[in-house]
């Protein structure tokens, strides 16, 4: 089955930026979309097709990806930004189609 | 704006099942798929499969095989889960989230329902 590889943790100081890589097989082959989730709360969408943003979503936040290497950039970054941010593709290898998550990066903002 | 709601928080003895409910609004229910997605304390988001309102057809995750069942009832704009022979490692915050597209992102998500297995 598709893994989906993210580092536990990235940490940033206010004003920097941030990025967080989620690596895969072949992965810009892929669409990638991902989702911050703050504690208590449920996931939201904030790139989706690898690099479009949901209205509502900060223009500081961008997305890419190519190779084995997707990547989430929040730039100057803010202490609201602090939260668990997840990856996800659709692995269509099979005739039977899953959804595959990374394991989740936690960004603490220093 | 386009929401979805589901039940409250269920406790349930190891062995027993569960069934939780997604009620969306502001969007037409059947044009879109529900997918489920679970988070057990501390860990990350595992996907357990999809269902198309509009048919009625699903997908699950191989893990989940056997175990899940995902139904609807368009008239009430309503989604359900059913997980059965329920065991501790299946306490989690269990999610429903629209699938824009197939094969696509989702959004938006419920605020998801905690289920407990405990004896």
């Amino acid at each position: 089955s598709y893994v989906l590889t993210q580092p536990p943790s990235v940490s940033v100081a206010p004003g920097k930026t941030a990025r967080i890589t989620c690596g895969g097989n072949n992965i810009g082959s892929k669409s990638v979309h991902w989702y911050q989730q703050k504690p208590g709360q449920a996931p939201v969408l904030v790139i989706y097709y690898d690099s479009d943003r949901p209205s509502g979503i900060p223009e500081r936040f961008s997305g890419s990806n190519s190779g084995n290497t997707a990547t989430l950039t929040i730039s100057r970054v803010e202490a609201g930004d602090e939260a668990d941010y997840y990856c996800q593709v659709w692995d269509s290898s099979s005739d039977h189609p899953d959804v595959v998550f990374g394991g989740g990066t936690k960004l603490t903002v220093l | 704006q386009v929401q979805l709601v589901q039940s409250g928080a269920e406790v349930k003895k190891p062995g027993a099942s569960v069934k939780v409910s997604c009620k969306a609004s502001g969007y037409t229910f059947t044009s879109y798929d529900i997918n489920w997605v679970r988070q057990a304390t501390g860990q990350g988001l595992e996907w357990m499969g999809w269902m198309n309102p509009n048919s009625g057809n699903t997908g699950y995750a191989q893990k989940f095989q056997g175990r899940v069942t995902m139904t609807r009832n368009t008239s009430i704009s309503t989604a359900y889960m059913e997980l059965s022979s329920l065991r501790s490692e299946d306490t989690a915050v269990y999610y429903c989230a629209r699938e824009y597209e197939r094969y696509s992102m989702f959004d938006p998500w419920g605020q998801g329902t905690l289920v407990t297995v405990s004896s």
